[in-house]
């Protein structure tokens, strides 16, 4: 099991650049999250998604898009990026029997 | 919007040296609490769920109590070691809220050192 996996590990954008993060999981989970941790803020949901096919807004969705066409993936998308966006963001999962979600390695994002 | 309250924001203890911190929440709505330890470079891993008032856990030297009725956990290390050194996460989870999204702290930093 790789657990949840996440591409790339480092990007850098310029200003109105536009690129899409990647998780996947292989454990078979229902739930996905995106979150993005910035210094002194800790960790705030972008997106989410009950299941394939549907996504929902979190704590902080603007300038992001998501969809989760198959199970195992969650693409979050930056359509025009800004460097208000720089921050290192988290990919997560979890069953609908158990409450603890499964975090991958992280996506570092620098936006010029 | 809800907020998760973690305290102190660091702290730096000596090897040997137990120490505690807390998690504050409204207990209203409430349905969760995580804890979770988050390794420079590393992704958090979940320590515990807690979900009734006066749950305890306990994994080796860690341990965490949970009241719902006041609104707030406590996590303890007992004997620090220096692989304690991380940030300890606690995240809440409301009922109602579609996919059980958690609502995460800031964040405790321990540092131990030998």
């Amino acid at each position: 099991n790789a657990g949840v996996t996440q591409t790339p590990k480092f990007r850098v954008l310029k200003t109105g650049q536009s690129m899409t993060l990647l998780c996947a999981q292989d454990m078979n989970h229902e739930y996905m999250y995106w979150y993005r941790q910035d210094p002194g803020m800790g960790l705030r949901l972008i997106h989410y998604s009950v299941g394939e096919g549907t996504t929902a807004k979190g704590e902080v969705p603007d300038g992001y898009n998501v969809s989760r066409l198959k199970k195992q993936n969650f693409l979050l998308g930056l359509e025009s990026a800004a460097p208000s966006q720089t921050s290192v963001y988290f990919c997560a999962s979890r069953s609908t029997r158990v409450d603890t979600q499964y975090f991958g390695p992280g996506t570092r994002l620098t936006v010029l | 919007i809800l907020n998760v309250e973690q305290s102190p924001q660091s702290l730096h203890v000596q090897e040997g040296d137990s120490t505690n911190f807390t998690c504050s929440f409204p207990s209203s709505n409430f349905y969760a609490l995580h804890w979770y330890r988050w390794e420079t470079a590393k992704s958090p891993e979940a320590l515990f769920v807690m979900t009734l008032n006066g749950d305890e856990k306990k994994k080796g030297r860690i341990s965490a109590t949970l009241n719902t009725k006041e609104g707030y956990s406590y996590l303890y290390i007992k004997g620090s070691q220096p692989e304690d050194s991380a940030t300890y996460l606690c995240a809440v989870a409301l009922i109602r809220q579609a996919g059980t999204a958690l609502i995460f702290g800031k964040g405790t930093t321990l540092s131990v050192s030998s």
